[in-house]
């Protein structure tokens, strides 16, 4: 009940598409939605997040997209970067407890 | 120097020997906590401190990792005599408070250990 579901494992993506990831929770309990972005070698660093009370939040070209009902929450990034290449993790909040997504290794190809 | 620093950045050490993984934290943050990240893996949760509350050590995958955090601030992952699935990037995090509330958790960049 304490894992969150992320797919896919790699993405690759034409410069200006969009990259969309999915997650899946299951516990209802989770009251914060948050997604990191990690390059190699360096720690995660928070990108956009959201609580359950929105649908929708929008930063720039970062969109949270989230559906409480069906436990579903989906990151979008429109028109993908090369700078966008890096591993992202979405990620639930219970508590003080952060339960990781096991991340997306996006590619954007030039 | 405002981020969360770690020390070492790589560590290199033979199985058995005991290691000890430095974390010292945003100034006036009173959360800190521990992750491992095994290659291609997200992150799995060790241990969380809250200003002078007992830590959460319900991470910590046995009794050989143990980890404090003195005077509120700097802390250490003692992990001892290390097996080879040990080997990962330590990752610490420190936020202003527990993370009820949404605040953001700021990563260091990790010490990357391998046991040979």
């Amino acid at each position: 009940q304490q894992q969150v579901k992320q797919s896919p494992q790699s993405l690759i993506v034409q410069k200006g598409g969009i990259s969309i990831i999915n997650c899946a929770y299951e516990n209802t309990a989770f009251d914060y939605f948050p997604w990191y972005q990690q390059f190699p070698g360096k720690g995660p660093a928070l990108l956009i997040a959201i609580r359950p009370d929105v649908s929708e939040k929008k930063e720039g070209r970062f969109t949270i997209s989230f559906n409480k009902s069906a436990k579903q929450f989906s990151l979008h990034i429109m028109d993908s970067q090369p700078g966008d290449s890096a591993t992202y993790f979405c990620a639930a909040v219970s508590n003080y407890q952060l339960i990781w997504g096991a991340g997306t290794k996006l590619i954007i190809k030039p | 120097g405002a981020g969360v620093s770690q020390s070492p950045s790589n560590k290199v050490t033979e199985k058995g020997k005991d290691v000890e993984l430095r974390c010292d934290p945003i100034s006036g943050h009173t959360a800190l906590y521990w992750y491992r990240q095994s290659l291609g893996q997200g992150l799995e949760f060790l241990i969380y401190f809250q200003g002078n509350s007992a830590p959460d050590k319900s991470g910590l995958p046995s009794d050989r990792f143990s980890a404090e955090r003195t005077g509120g601030s700097v802390s250490t992952l003692t992990i001892q005599r290390t097996q080879q699935e040990d080997s990962a990037v330590y990752l610490c995090a420190s936020s202003i408070q527990g993370l009820a509330g949404g605040n953001e958790q700021f990563f260091g960049p990790g010490t990357r250990l391998t046991v040979l």
